[in-house]
């Protein structure tokens, strides 16, 4: 059965801090790795990772993959309060479409 | 843009109602995926289907059904809610291919008094 772990479950900072999400996962044929934004309505996709080591950005969001630890970070720089939410992470396997997520890091960012 | 519209966001039944919930995506997704997400255990997977009148059973599928009679509509149906499935549901699509991102709908609280 394919698990995705997720730490910390929440976390608090401040405006302007950096901040790093861990997700380690077991999955018996991985195709890829995703990584979602849920604000209070529908998640919203970021990432998709599928090789180790190429990091892939966007703004201030950057995400990496390593296929041998079987874990994935997403780093958010400079942190804004509208990065408050939570964020999911999730694995696919090559024998489907279907996806295997984790608890979700619910990340606060106080002004 | 992809939409995923799923027909309530907040929903109230009592124990034992027959609940239908709804969701439609108007991206041609062959593949569409029900969810609910609770506290501390993430989005567990109940449904999902590949193609019109095919499903397959998710992770969680006790206590629901399914429908897709068409391929831009998914079904969702509690034959007789209980207390237990008071959740936030959330309806997905993607494509067929693998390896693809899945489009979320803005989700239903469903509330079973």
């Amino acid at each position: 059965e394919d698990k995705v772990v997720q730490s910390p479950l929440s976390l608090v900072v401040h405006e302007g801090d950096t901040v790093t999400l861990n997700c380690s996962y077991e999955v018996t044929n991985f195709r890829s790795l995703l990584w979602y934004k849920q604000e209070k309505k529908a998640p919203t996709f970021l990432f998709m990772l599928t090789s180790s080591g190429i990091e892939k950005k966007s703004g201030r969001l950057s995400s990496i993959l390593d296929k041998k630890e079987l874990f994935s970070i997403l780093n958010i720089t400079a942190t804004q309060t509208g990065d408050s939410a939570v964020y999911l992470c999730a694995v696919q396997e090559t024998s489907g479409s279907r996806l295997t997520f984790g608890e979700g890091t619910q990340l606060t960012v106080n002004p | 843009d992809v939409k995923v519209t799923q027909s309530s966001r907040y929903l109230v039944k009592r124990t034992g109602e027959k609940v239908f919930l709804e969701c439609v995506q108007d991206m041609d997704h062959e593949n569409m995926f029900w969810y609910r997400q609770d506290p501390g255990l993430g989005l567990r997977l109940i449904y999902f289907s590949y193609d019109v009148k095919m499903k397959e059973k998710g992770d969680i599928p006790e206590g629901y059904s399914v429908s897709r009679e068409k391929k831009e509509r998914f079904s969702l149906i509690l034959e007789s809610a209980s207390t237990n499935q008071t959740s936030m549901y959330l309806c997905a699509s993607s494509f067929w291919r693998g390896g693809l991102s899945q489009y979320f709908g803005a989700g239903t609280r469903l509330s079973v008094l």
